[in-house]
Formats: C-alpha cells, structure tokens, sequence
C-alpha cells in the first residue's frame, strides 16, 4: 500500500525568508513523487516532480523539492517566499504497482506575510 | 486555466435531480479522470479513463455515472444524491495514465446537494 504524509497543517513564513513544506511516503516499490499548488476556488496545478535520476527537482514558480530516499521525504522549498505564494499544497505519491491511483496527503496551508 | 475546463463550476440540486458534470481537456491526452475534494479529507481517485475505456472504478456508487465519448471530454451524470455526496468534483487528464505522468486538473465543480 502506499501512502503520504503532510505532518504539518499550516505552515506560516515571513515575505522573503526561505520556506519548507514538508512530505514523507510509504510506498512497496520505487516511488514517484508530485507536488501541486491549490489556490482558492481553483483546481489544483503541478510544480514538480520526482521520477529518476537527479535527487534535487526543480519546479515552477521557482520551487525545488529534494528526494531523500533513506528518510522516505520528498519536502517542498523555495529559497525567499512571496506573498502570492499563500495556498494549499499537495504532496502525491504513485509506485509501478499501485495502479491508477495518485495518492494524495492532505494538504499543507502555506501563509506567507508581508 | 484553458487546459482542462469544467462547467459548471458551481451547482445546486436537489437529492431527486439528475445533472452532468462535463470536463474537456484541451491538451491531446489520452488518460481522464474524475476527483471528489471534500473539506479535511484527501482527494479521492473515483474513475480513470483511457482512450474512453473505463479502468478504475474506486468503489463509487452508482448514483454517479461516468461517461468518456471521446479522449477530450468527460461526463459525471448525477442522480439521487446524498447531502454528503456535497464536494468539489475535479476533472484531470494527463498525457498517458502511467505512474511516471503528472495530472493536470481543470477548476472544479462546486457540488451542494439539498
């Protein structure tokens, strides 16, 4: 079975400081792993995502996540924060294995002020 | 978002109406798919769509009703509901349905059953 994990419900950062929004799984094979922005009244959007190679993955908006396979995380960074980067974040996992089924935690707020 | 467009984007009825979600991917995918967002919880995987062939149903009762005329558009047909049936339905395509693809998602109906 597999499965993630967001630990963290909100996160707050200040405009201009660095930002993490953290992502562990639990998956039977290789993992392939996906990062989505929701801002509010829209769906969701793709940032990122691990499938091979390079451990460190660059996304849109100026996002990063970094695959760390012996601590099963897959965390969200982004060096200096904007405001309009306030909005829920989604972590999702899929293996080989596990079907059709994107696998998503449940969400962390990001709240960034000015 | 022009990729994947969802109409309505808000809809009330009644548990005794029937009413179609549609969903059209601008983006020459081959895979469709149909999300349920309800507040605190995950998103949940319900059909999965491939060159218009069904090949997931996540145990959805049959009060919702997929259909997939042609690798662009998606219908939820909507009969007797339930007020707990109340979600955000998000549609999503992707470029196969493989693991290594990532989903792109249109804006969502808002769903309240009364």
């Amino acid at each position: 079975a597999q499965s993630v994990a967001q630990p963290e419900d909100q996160v707050n950062v200040a405009e201009g400081n660095p930002l993490t929004v953290k992502c562990t799984y639990s998956v039977s094979g290789n993992p392939y792993l996906f990062w989505y922005v929701q801002y509010p009244n829209r769906g969701l959007q793709f940032l990122l995502k691990y499938i091979t190679g390079d451990n460190l993955v660059k996304g849109s908006y100026g996002f990063e996540a970094e695959f760390n396979k012996s601590q099963t995380s897959f965390h969200l960074k982004k060096p200096s924060a904007l405001v309009s980067d306030s909005a829920l974040y989604f972590c999702a996992v899929r293996d080989r294995d596990s079907g059709y089924a994107l696998n998503f935690g449940k969400g962390t707020s990001l709240l960034v002020t000015p | 978002e022009t990729g994947v467009t969802q109409t309505p984007r808000h809809l009330v009825m009644g548990m005794t109406n029937k009413k179609s979600l549609k969903c059209e991917q601008h983006l020459g995918h081959n895979a469709m798919y149909w999300y349920k967002q309800s507040a605190k919880k995950p998103l949940e995987l319900m059909f999965v769509y491939s060159l218009e062939e069904r090949v997931e149903n996540n145990s959805v009762p049959s009060r919702f009703s997929p259909e997939c005329p042609n690798s662009s558009h998606l219908f939820l047909h909507l009969h007797t509901l339930q007020p707990e049936d109340s979600a955000l339905y998000l549609c999503a395509s992707s470029q196969e349905p493989g693991p290594t693809y990532e989903q792109y998602f249109g804006p969502g109906t808002r769903l309240t059953v009364t």
